[in-house]
């Protein structure tokens, strides 16, 4: 059974770099064409997609974070990561990591709805 | 591209809710919807505007034209109480809605 899992520290200061990973296991990140994400919830408020990769490396990221972030992949460790640099107050959300329920098969959407859920990680942003 | 819900909704246990999801040309897209309960992740309940995914009781089902997508939910239990969260894709971005509280009274 597929299961992902989020990993990283529950508290980041001001103008810090945010680092999380995400450990998938029960399948292989490179078994098929997938594009793994990180959605996140601030306290309050509702979804937001923040970026998605597959096994290559080929990323999608949302315009509105993507001078912030970076999406990165290792297979070797069945993992995916997310760095969010200059972090605020506003980025203090649960983060998930997520798989699509459908693989890419090269047009159209990348991601689409994501049936595959991490149990989510609680990051706040305080000195 | 903005995804505008209703805050919350209310309804009565064995009743039918409706829950909206709007947003320009929506019914040109598609559109999934998510159930979360307090501290659980998101879970799927429909895709592809009306789809179920295995698992998912089929007192819940979707609609979606012109400007707006729906949630329905029949014979709505306590347990269905939570927040309701509409997603789609403007071809670039994937874009949710800002939740609906569904409250079974």
């Amino acid at each position: 059974q597929l299961q992902l899992q989020e990993s990283g520290p529950g508290l980041v200061k001001p103008s810090e770099t945010l680092s999380l990973n995400c450990t998938v296991s029960g399948d292989s990140l490179n078994s098929d064409n997938y594009y793994w994400g990180w959605i996140r919830q601030p306290p309050g408020k509702g979804l937001e997609w923040i970026a998605s990769i597959s096994y290559s490396g080929s990323a999608s990221y949302n315009p509105s974070l993507k001078s912030r972030v970076t999406i990165s992949v290792d297979t070797s460790k069945n993992q995916f990561s997310l760095k969010v640099k200059s972090v605020t107050a506003a980025d203090t959300a649960v983060y998930y990591c997520a798989r699509p329920l459908s693989p890419f098969r090269g047009s159209g959407r990348l991601v689409g709805p994501m049936d595959v859920w991490g149990q989510g990680t609680t990051v706040a942003v305080s000195s | 591209y903005d995804l505008t819900q209703p805050p919350s909704v209310s309804v009565s246990p064995g009743q039918t809710a409706t829950i909206t999801c709007s947003g320009h040309k929506l019914g040109d897209k598609f559109v999934s919807w998510y159930q979360k309960r307090p501290g659980q992740s998101p879970l799927l309940i429909i895709y592809e505007d009306f789809k179920r995914p295995s698992g998912i009781p089929e007192r819940f089902s979707g609609s979606n034209s012109g400007n707006t997508a729906t949630l329905t939910v029949s014979g709505t239990q306590a347990m269905d109480e939570a927040d309701y969260f509409c997603q789609a894709w403007d071809g670039y971005t994937e874009f949710f809605g800002g939740g609906t509280k569904l409250t079974v009274l």
